[in-house]
């Protein structure tokens, strides 16, 4: 058990630039969260997945923000034409549909400039 | 819907002291209550969680939470602070029904005083 994966841990871009984030869960888990935190604030639920089926997404998650989990293993988080306002942590984890408790992976920072 | 407050967004104790987070939740159902722990720049770590069994719940590092249905709370304890306890707290409720999806606190940040 090597525990959640999150790639890149920082990244820095320009506005109206794209970015695609990566996740690896633990591997047997089936289901994958991602959330955002911004400095000073608890995280916020954006959206989740059951294998490769994704279950709900949050008003968060507005129509540059896409979410993808082929074959129900690794995750990505893609946020088209950036805003300084994506500036925040991304966090993901996963958890056994049957278990509650949900594991966190060390998140990936962005800073949009 | 759910939601979670937390009472104090910074707290300082001595070294020794007692730690007391609190955490007032409110859920539709029988609710799933976690605390967990952030460290600089880093992911978050459970520190104990909440399922319906006993009310009373140990977690790591010495710490311990008390589920009160009457009152709505979930507060967290530690008897004895230790330096390394300096960090963000986070108290977290979901719903089974809701696809076990947490709803967070805005967080507790601990400064432990030598």
């Amino acid at each position: 058990d090597t525990g959640v994966s999150q790639n890149p841990r920082h990244k820095i871009t320009k506005r109206g630039q794209n970015v695609t984030f990566r996740c690896d869960p633990i591997s047997e888990h089936n289901r994958l969260y991602w959330y955002r935190q911004t400095l000073g604030q608890g995280p916020e639920f954006l959206t989740y997945f059951q294998n490769e089926a994704q279950l709900e997404k949050s008003r968060l998650l507005s129509d540059r923000f896409s979410a993808e989990r082929p074959k129900g293993s690794f995750s990505t988080l893609e946020i088209q034409r950036t805003e300084q306002g994506d500036s925040a942590m991304y966090l993901c984890a996963s958890s056994l549909a049957a278990v509650d408790e949900q594991f966190f992976g060390p998140g990936t920072r962005l800073t949009v400039l | 819907a759910q939601s979670v407050t937390q009472l104090g967004s910074h707290v300082s104790v001595s070294e020794g002291a007692l730690v007391l987070l609190r955490c007032n939740y409110s859920s539709s159902v029988p609710p799933y209550l976690f605390w967990y722990v952030q460290y600089p720049n880093q992911g978050l770590q459970l520190l104990l969680k909440y399922t319906s069994a006993a009310t009373l719940v140990k977690g790591i590092n010495g710490f311990e939470a008390e589920f009160k249905k009457s009152e709505t709370s979930f507060h967290l304890t530690k008897p004895s602070a230790h330096m390394s306890d300096a960090a963000e707290y986070f108290c977290a409720v979901s719903e089974k029904a809701a696809g076990n999806k947490l709803t967070f606190g805005g967080g507790t940040r601990v400064l432990v005083k030598p």
